[in-house]
């Protein structure tokens, strides 16, 4: 049973656009829910993360959006960059955290020059 | 401030043996949680480590098993290894107190490939 439904697989945005990669949960216990980012041959390195009692959170270029209700979230990267090109992964947790985290399938993002 | 660490970087295992991986958390860490990754798709939680116990399980099986040091660093045991196994193992520490307490920060993996 995957908890985290993550979309995109993969995505090519022109540099300076806006990048957009959803993701769905299905357990109403999450309460953490963080974004990483991972380039080849590194482990996953945290981005932002936000909590259900805000319906977004800014973090320079990147941009959680959330909405409870509907038990999605996502993340915006404005004005896209060459450098920002690497595996996205959407995750979250229960109370505590001792669960652990739960993942996302990720997202391979491509911006073009 | 150092950042969390995992040894050795690349491991070669023959089906049927043990193996164990090592990490040191981050300064000011006190939780250590790790974490298998299949080539191509998301990590996914092994256990958690608190206090020197296990507090947290994922959907592994018991020949998965570790330990957590007084100074917060931990080992990842393997037994009887199967070919599934090949992965990257990760290690994340996080702070336990606070709000920053569910943050998880992790190391560059131990890549184990298993013959």
């Amino acid at each position: 049973q995957q908890q985290v439904k993550q979309s995109p697989q993969s995505l090519i945005v022109q540099k300076g656009g806006i990048s957009i990669i959803n993701c769905a949960y299905e357990n109403t216990a999450f309460d953490y829910f963080p974004w990483y980012q991972q380039f080849p041959g590194k482990g996953p390195a945290l981005l932002i993360a936000i909590r259900p009692d805000v319906s977004e959170k800014k973090e320079g270029r990147f941009t959680i959006s959330f909405n409870k209700s509907a038990k999605q979230f996502s993340l915006h990267i404005m004005d896209s960059q060459p450098g920002d090109s690497a595996t996205y992964f959407c995750a979250a947790s229960g109370a505590g955290g001792a669960d652990g985290l739960t993942f996302g399938k990720g997202t391979h993002l491509i911006i073009q020059p | 401030e150092t950042g969390v660490t995992q040894s050795p970087t690349h491991l070669i295992k023959t089906r049927g043996q043990q193996v164990t991986l090592r990490c040191s958390s981050q300064s000011g860490h006190n939780t250590v949680s790790w974490y298998q990754q299949a080539l191509g798709q998301g990590p996914q939680f092994i256990f958690q480590y608190y206090r020197e116990e296990e507090n947290g399980r994922g959907n592994f099986p018991p020949r998965f098993s570790g330990l957590q040091f007084p100074n917060y660093s931990s080992e990842l045991n393997v037994n009887a290894l199967e070919l599934d196994d090949s992965a990257l193992y990760l290690c994340a520490s996080s702070p336990r107190a606070g709000t920053s307490g569910r943050e998880q920060y992790f190391g560059p993996g131990t890549r184990l490939t298993v013959t």
